[in-house]
């Protein structure tokens, strides 16, 4: 199956800092997404992006198939930013495939 | 309002004892899904179904069943055979069309032995 690894593992910011979230993946993928799992446990999606670039609000993601990786950018991070991030990679009808997550702490 | 509603929030196993969990969409999604997630960790695929009556193991499988009956439903039965249930366990759903396939989760159940 596809390998999918996330980075950093942790993340500490204090409110109105900018950041950077990374998801590798070992295989060619036709479907990528990222969500954010508040601290009830709710896993929101945030992006579709198999490849190309969007954006939303103070979120953006570029998905570069390629060469096998994608970014989440969160600029000016507030505290209900917080929580775990997950990205999930998936080619034609298989299963998606999920990293352990960037777990983001934002500081008041 | 469409969604995925998992029930019940919170459940308790005793020992011994078989547990259902329910997952309901009414999103007409093809796909779903269970997984499981332990404190701390990422989300590891225990059943995964793509039409009525048919679904495949996933990585995790043992301990657990499945049934897909109706296209709305997707229960997952933690066994006895399951020795270590306590967990988040999520269930999800999708609808493969035109290349596209955007996975939507449920609340979530948490489970506990007693």
């Amino acid at each position: 199956g596809i390998q999918v690894e996330q980075s950093p593992p942790d993340l500490i910011l204090q409110e109105g800092a900018n950041s950077t979230l990374r998801c590798n993946f070992s295989d060619s993928v036709n479907n990528l997404q990222w969500f954010h799992q508040n601290p009830w446990g709710q896993l929101i999606n945030l992006f579709y992006i198999p490849s190309g670039t969007k954006q939303n609000g103070r979120l953006s993601a570029t998905t570069v198939a390629t060469e096998r990786y994608s970014l989440l950018y969160i600029s000016s991070s507030q505290t209900t930013d917080s929580g775990v991030y997950f990205c999930a990679a998936k080619y034609n009808f298989n299963k998606f495939y999920f990293g352990s997550g960037t777990k983001l702490n934002v500081k008041p | 309002d469409g969604g995925i509603t998992q029930s019940p929030k919170y459940l308790f196993r005793k020992e011994g004892q078989n547990v259902t969990l329910s997952c309901e969409q009414n999103l007409n999604h093809d796909a779903m899904y269970w997984y499981r997630q332990d404190p701390g960790q990422g989300l590891r695929l225990i059943y995964y179904s793509q039409i009525v009556n048919d679904f495949q193991k996933g990585d995790i499988a043992e301990g657990y069943s499945v049934s897909r009956e109706k296209k709305e439903s997707f229960p997952l039965t933690v066994t006895s055979a399951q020795k270590n249930p306590t967990a988040f366990y999520l269930c999800a759903s999708s609808r493969p069309t035109g290349g596209i396939d955007i996975q939507y989760f449920g609340a979530g159940t948490r489970l506990s032995v007693l």
